[in-house]
């Protein structure tokens, strides 16, 4: 079964640049994760989708950030437009509904310079 | 306060050694705890979930809950330098799909 995938897996930009991050989640899931983690920290939440539904988006920062999921399957992150403090793993992961489980993505490493 | 709390290390040890890493949380509502471990440059993998209090064991690694102390640990036995990584811990309630985690314990297991 494949996992959860993610692309690209690094990526450099400069400051004011826009950026955008993708993900297909395991096949079958229908709750999807976007994390940002930063070095040596834990993972925290961006949003949280519920097939194209976005349930959870409380602690992402709006003016800068967006976030899709149209078919309710792959999803799309979007930072426009990125800051240095943008920089960080983000971490894109999927699980059933109402499930105790979550599945991580391999990550994107963002810069920003 | 946060909601989870783990020591950050970074631990050392010697090759088979038993290693213990442990969280400790302030929300007794949660009731589904997990472990994950992360290499460098990948993402979190699930390593050990358990429901509610009680050990529970794979191969190496047993994960136990204490409810009533709102701790948990991960005892890895025989550590090998494969062991070497980040280990997060993670919990939820028992609706599922809002995950806590903590901040991550790295540690080396030196040959």
């Amino acid at each position: 079964e494949a996992g959860v995938v993610q692309s690209p897996r690094y990526k450099i930009i400069e400051k004011k640049q826009p950026v955008a991050f993708w993900c297909n989640p395991i096949s079958g899931h229908n709750t999807l994760y976007w994390y940002r983690q930063n070095l040596g920290q834990g993972p925290e939440l961006l949003i949280r989708y519920e097939n194209e539904e976005a349930v959870d988006d409380s602690q992402l920062p709006k003016d800068r950030f967006s976030a899709e999921r149209l078919k309710g399957v792959d999803s799309t992150l979007k930072i426009q437009p990125a800051e240095l403090g943008d920089s960080a793993v983000y971490l894109c992961a999927s699980g059933l509904q109402q499930g105790n489980e979550q599945f991580f993505g391999p990550g994107t490493r963002l810069t920003v310079l | 306060q946060k909601e989870v709390e783990q020591d950050p290390g970074p631990l050392s040890v010697p090759e088979g050694a038993i290693v213990s890493l442990n969280c400790t949380y302030s929300n007794s509502a949660f009731q589904y705890f997990m472990w994950y471990r992360q290499y460098s440059r990948k993402g979190p993998e699930l390593l050990m979930y358990t429901y509610s209090s009680g050990n529970k064991e794979d191969g190496r690694f047993t994960a136990q809950v204490d409810k009533s102390s709102k701790y948990i640990s991960l005892f890895i036995r025989d550590s090998q330098p494969s062991d070497s990584a980040t280990y997060l811990c993670a919990m939820t309630y028992v609706t599922g799909n809002q995950f806590y985690f903590g901040t991550g314990t790295s540690l080396t297991v030196i040959p």
